[in-house]
């Protein structure tokens, strides 16, 4: 069974400062590491997946996020805040390897606030 | 890249009513679809797996014969919420499997 932990389900962060958002996971193989953005009444984006390939993954609108697996994290980062960064955030974990996404187990989610 | 297309975007429906939301791969064959479920500021719950030309596989707790799930062809995944329930009332949100891990845009669906 796989599971993702989502610590802090609200961040506030002022523009400019920089953004972290923090995930761990559980999974009793090596896991493929989604991170998504959703926007108020819309679908999931993603923005970023780590595929066992480099262990630092840089994906759209600035945002990275590194896998240790020593700590069983996938934490998402971004220097710099911007306001259209609000939004919620979701870390998810996929049960397949392969060149396949099988079911993917979502976090809590985050809400990200960006204040002026 | 990829693009997976969900409408209706919403829906408001009475109670008792049927409602179908599709989902269409968009430049690319989907052989399996996912169907998710979100309740208002709570995560993803998967429903089911949505497999072309056969029965969809449902999660536990999830009531087949309320959540028709039909994947007649590699492009088209259709949810059937039937005799809907004010209960019912959520954001559903599909997802392909491959080549990239990406959803629909989703429906907000509202049963009065």
């Amino acid at each position: 069974a796989q599971s993702v932990t989502q610590l802090g389900s609200h961040v506030s962060v002022s523009e400019g400062a920089l953004v972290l958002l923090r995930c761990n996971y559980s999974s009793s193989v090596p896991p493929y590491l989604f991170w998504y953005v959703q926007y108020p009444n819309q679908g999931l984006q993603l923005l970023l997946k780590y595929t066992s390939a480099a262990t630092l993954v840089k994906g759209i609108n600035g945002f990275e996020a590194e896998f240790k697996k020593s700590e069983t994290s996938f934490h998402l980062t971004k220097p710099s805040a911007h306001m259209s960064d609000a939004a919620e955030y979701f870390c998810a974990v996929s049960d397949r390897g392969g060149t396949s996404y099988g079911k993917l187990t979502f976090g809590q989610g985050t809400i990200l606030t960006v204040h002026p | 890249g990829a693009v997976v297309s969900q409408h209706p975007s919403w829906v408001i429906c009475k109670s008792g009513t049927s409602v179908k939301i599709e989902c269409r791969s968009l430049d690319f064959q989907a052989t399996t679809m996912f169907w998710y479920r979100q309740f208002p500021k709570q995560s993803l719950m998967l429903m089911a797996t949505s497999n072309e030309g056969s029965k969809a596989t449902y999660e536990q707790g999830v009531e087949k014969d309320k959540f028709l799930i039909n994947h007649a062809s590699l492009t088209l995944s259709t949810l059937t919420v039937t005799s809907a329930h004010p209960e019912d009332s959520s954001f559903y949100i599909c997802r392909v499997r491959d080549p990239e891990a990406f959803f629909g845009q989703g429906t907000r669906l509202t049963v009065v």
